[in-house]
């Protein structure tokens, strides 16, 4: 079964730090997605980054970048020059190709104090 | 590109009564839509997956009574819930992907809506 696992209930950073959000994520499938999503306190989904199982790369996007590490199975955020609205949940995911249905992490409350 | 709507976005009803959510995609096609509930402070659980003219696809312990979902359209899919009691109140949340660009895979979601059963 696939499983996303995000040890860091609660983060707390200082404006302009960068910061790394932990995802590790299980499945026995060799082909899948891997995805970030923010959640402000207003409840909507914002889609952040996504990374494939057979990119060579790891993807970036804006000050948004994921730490692919495929033989440790871990697929990190790094946000980087942290602002004060990064405030938010942000949940890492994971799709396994075949399937349409995402897998969802508990999620990490990320926290910039000024 | 890629918005989803969703309406209303908060609704307060009397137990017993039913409610229904309305998920748009905007600006693009979406095949597949899905609905997933939020209880605070947790993760999203998927409910099920609603499919343009065809049945929907309810994830184990779902109720297909009490949650109708219904996709007639590339651009339209609703979530009934039928007979709302209190435990039902949650967020509902439903997503999308965009037909065009089935494959990056991503689901773009729709703002939520609060329902509170009193």
């Amino acid at each position: 079964a696939q499983k996303i696992t995000q040890t860091q209930p609660g983060m707390f950073v200082q404006e302009k730090e960068a910061v790394t959000l932990d995802c590790t994520y299980d499945t026995s499938d060799p082909s899948y997605g891997l995805f970030w999503y923010k959640q402000p306190s207003s409840g909507e989904m914002i889609f952040l980054i996504y990374q494939g199982s057979y990119d060579q790369q790891n993807a970036t996007e804006g000050r948004y970048s994921l730490n692919f590490q495929k033989a440790r199975k871990s697929a990190n955020l790094v946000i980087s020059a942290s602002q004060l609205g990064d405030s938010a949940m942000y949940f890492c995911a994971m799709r396994v190709t075949g399937a349409q249905k995402l897998v969802f992490g508990q999620g990490t409350r990320l926290t910039i104090n000024p | 590109g890629a918005v989803v709507s969703q309406h209303p976005s908060r609704v307060i009803c009397k137990s017993g009564t039913s409610v229904k959510i309305e998920c748009r995609s905007l600006d693009f096609q979406a095949t597949t839509m899905f609905w997933y509930r939020q209880f605070p402070k947790q993760s999203l659980m998927l409910m099920a997956t609603s499919n343009e003219g065809s049945k929907a696809t309810y994830e184990q312990g779902v109720e297909k009574d009490k949650f109708l979902i219904n996709h007639a359209s590339l651009t339209l899919s609703t979530l009934t819930v039928t007979s709302a009691h209190p435990e039902d109140s949650s967020f509902y949340i439903c997503s999308a992907r965009d037909q065009a660009r089935a494959y990056q895979e991503t689901q773009y979601f729709g703002p939520g809506t609060r329902l509170l059963v009193l």
